[in-house]
């Protein structure tokens, strides 16, 4: 039973593209993360969410705590921004982890 | 910055073979976490440490130990690598283990072990 569900796996896009990763979760939960993940493994955090919605330059993060669900936008889609994404959600005193979607961006 | 680090990036190792997993970050948390991380399973806890010499099992810690010492230092113990253990070792930080925006969560580069 995973926790936490995300979708897609995998995303193709080209440059330019408006890009929606979307998470599920199923535990109560104190804060929703958007993890980056590039290759080689470091993981980096973009947001921490507990309600409605932030934004960071081209990131846009939104958070429905009623539906259990987030979803994390990407506008103008660049080839940098070829990564995984990881969705976290804070629960009780631990993280509990998406699989992950791996985006690559193509110019 | 928050530094977390971890003592290599690549590691390859036989089977049978003790293995130590260093990580050391530098402000001052509470709460440091060993992940590993493999295709299709994401990250899973394997052990946490909450203060110095204190510990917890994670959701995997069968084959693994860990110590800590200091309290910027956190190391997982393989006791006796074997191939299933082949894996994404990530290593994390943080200062409470409240939800709130004070207690984000640092984590290392990762070692990638390889156990042959």
């Amino acid at each position: 039973k995973n926790e936490v569900e995300q979708s897609p796996q995998n995303l193709t896009a080209q440059e330019g593209e408006f890009i929606t990763i979307n998470c599920s979760y199923s535990v109560g939960i104190s804060a929703l993360h958007w993890l980056q993940q590039h290759p080689g493994g470091g993981i980096v955090s973009l947001f921490m969410l507990s309600s409605g919605k932030k934004k960071h330059g081209r990131l846009i993060a939104t958070i429905n705590i009623q539906e259990k669900h987030s979803s994390l936008h990407i506008t103008a889609s660049h080839p940098r921004d070829s990564a995984v994404y990881i969705c976290a959600v804070w629960s009780g005193n631990q993280f509990y982890f998406g699989t992950g979607t791996s985006l690559t961006v193509i110019p | 910055d928050v530094k977390v680090t971890q003592s290599s990036r690549y590691l390859v190792k036989r089977t049978g073979e003790k293995v130590f997993l260093e990580c050391v970050q530098d402000m001052d948390h509470e709460n440091m976490f060993w992940y590993r991380q493999d295709p299709g399973l994401g990250l899973r806890l394997i052990y946490f440490s909450y203060d110095v010499k204190m510990k917890e099992k994670g959701d995997i810690p069968e084959g693994y130990s860990v110590s800590r010492e200091k309290k910027e230092r956190f190391s997982l113990i393989l006791e006796s690598a074997s191939t299933n253990q082949t894996s994404m070792y990530l290593c994390a930080s943080r200062q409470g283990l409240a939800g709130g925006p004070q207690n984000e969560q640092f984590f290392g580069p990762g070692t990638r072990l390889t156990v042959l």
